[in-house]
């Protein structure tokens, strides 16, 4: 069975401490992603990435990094977390030379900054 | 810019028929997908549409009009376990996804 982990279903966090979120898949997918979703708001993309070592930013990158060491991992960090970082992430992978491209995401991390 | 349009909530009831719309505007057209989000879950793929017409996939169905940036998902047979948000997304010409703010669907006994 396919699968997207993501290390943490909740956390909360201060204002200004460093969060690292972890993201494993066991898919072998070239591209990984990572989405923050707030109600009433579309997926927003913050990072992606079509291969090790390799990063792209998405629509909202400030504030954020990645890391991106082997294939089957993707990490996002938070450096100096804000209230306004207040959300779901989400992690998703997809295969590079799939048809349609479709995104196989993680359960979700809830992240609360205090 | 860049827009996806989707109801924000719809109601139908056990055993009916509903159809969720989606318009979008992109620069450049690479396919709609539609995702499923159960609450407090991971999204997952319903379908991808990139040619005009229907696709029909068991109970769910997606149709796609290239020509009028509209898509729709039609649910036949409604589950309770169908209570869920149903995201559509459009690729445009950079292949990256847009994304709309999902569609609460609250299937009623």
């Amino acid at each position: 069975d396919v699968k997207v982990t993501q290390s943490s279903r909740y956390l909360v966090k201060r204002t200004g401490e460093k969060v690292f979120l972890e993201c494993v898949q066991d898919m072998d997918h070239e591209n990984m992603f990572w989405y923050r979703q707030d109600p009433g708001l579309g997926l927003r993309l913050i990072y992606f990435s079509y291969d090790v070592k390799m990063k792209e930013k998405g629509d909202i990158p400030e504030g954020y990094s990645v890391s991106r060491e082997k294939k089957e991992r993707f990490s996002l960090i938070l450096e100096s977390a804000s209230t306004n970082q207040t959300s779901m992430y989400l992690c998703a992978s997809s295969s590079g030379t799939g048809e349609t491209g479709e995104l196989f995401f993680g359960e979700g991390s809830r992240l609360t900054v205090l | 810019g860049q827009n996806i349009d989707q109801p924000t909530e719809m109601t139908a009831t056990e055993g009916a028929i509903v159809q969720i719309n989606c318009t979008y505007q992109t620069s450049g057209f690479n396919g709609l997908f539609w995702y499923q989000q159960h609450a407090g879950e991971a999204p997952t793929f319903l379908s991808y549409n990139v040619l005009d017409g229907l696709e029909e996939k068991g109970r769910f169905s997606s149709f796609l009009s290239r020509s009028k940036g509209y898509s729709y998902l039609l649910l036949k047979e409604l589950q309770m376990k169908d209570s869920a948000s149903y995201l559509c997304a459009a690729k445009d010409s950079n292949y990256q996804l847009i994304w709309g703010a999902g569609t609460k669907l609250i299937i009623k006994p």
